[in-house]
């Protein structure tokens, strides 16, 4: 059984391009969240998907936009890269906002590097 | 508002030691408590939770933890660790059970001298 499968693994970007990063949630999953790890610190939370709609947001800018497919997999994009938008971005699922116990399952994670 | 405080940011063991890494966390209610270990290059792994009841929780790996709620802590431990245990421990409190939204702390990097 497939965990969180993120893509891609590694990337290379400069400032003011816009990024696409991917993920697919774990089998019987349907929530999907972002986080942002930055080198040495603890992930933060950006969004939350559920049912192809933002549920819940961080104190990430706009920029930071998300979508939710039918089959629960999910994009994050990023415009306007700033040199500080370079970071680990972590995906986790969850079998959904109405379950108890709720536990995540994190991906490996996208290395994004702004140049 | 939320927040977690790891105290440690790095900690050296020699192995087949005890290990107990320090969590202190903020919130008003009572919190949903977590510990993820991530190792190089991984995502995070869930080691252990606290919901609610027995507030000394067994985990994998062999790892426990301890919710004091008079000392807004949550400490992670293990009686003997072994090398493969090196790696980063987070510890994330959530607001609400089932919220997607977890707070963590800055991490611990744990180092195992052989």
């Amino acid at each position: 059984d497939a965990g969180v499968t993120q893509s891609p693994t590694h990337l290379i970007k400069t400032r003011g391009q816009q990024v696409t990063l991917r993920c697919s949630p774990k089998s019987g999953h349907d929530t999907v969240s972002w986080y942002q790890q930055a080198l040495g610190q603890g992930p933060q939370f950006i969004f939350q998907y559920y049912e192809e709609e933002e549920r819940q947001r961080g104190n990430f800018p706009d920029r930071f936009s998300g979508h939710q497919f039918p089959n629960y997999s999910s994009e994050l994009n990023v415009n306007a890269l700033l040199l500080g938008d370079s970071a680990l971005y972590l995906c986790a699922s969850s079998p959904g906002i109405h379950s108890g116990a709720n536990v995540l399952t994190f991906g490996a994670g996208s290395r994004l590097t702004v140049l | 508002a939320q927040s977690v405080t790891q105290p440690d940011i790095h900690i050296t063991v020699s192995e087949g030691a005890s290990l107990e890494l320090r969590c202190n966390y903020s919130y008003g209610a009572t919190p949903y408590l977590f510990w993820y270990v991530q190792s190089p290059g991984q995502g995070l792994q869930l080691l252990l939770k606290y919901f609610s009841g027995d507030t000394l929780v067994q985990g994998i790996k062999g790892f426990e933890a301890e919710f004091k709620r008079s000392q807004s802590s949550f400490n992670l431990r293990k009686p003997t660790v072994h090398w493969s245990d090196a790696a980063e421990y987070f510890c994330a409190v959530g607001k609400i059970q089932g919220a997607q939204k977890l707070v963590f702390g800055q991490g611990t990097r744990l180092t195992i001298n052989p």
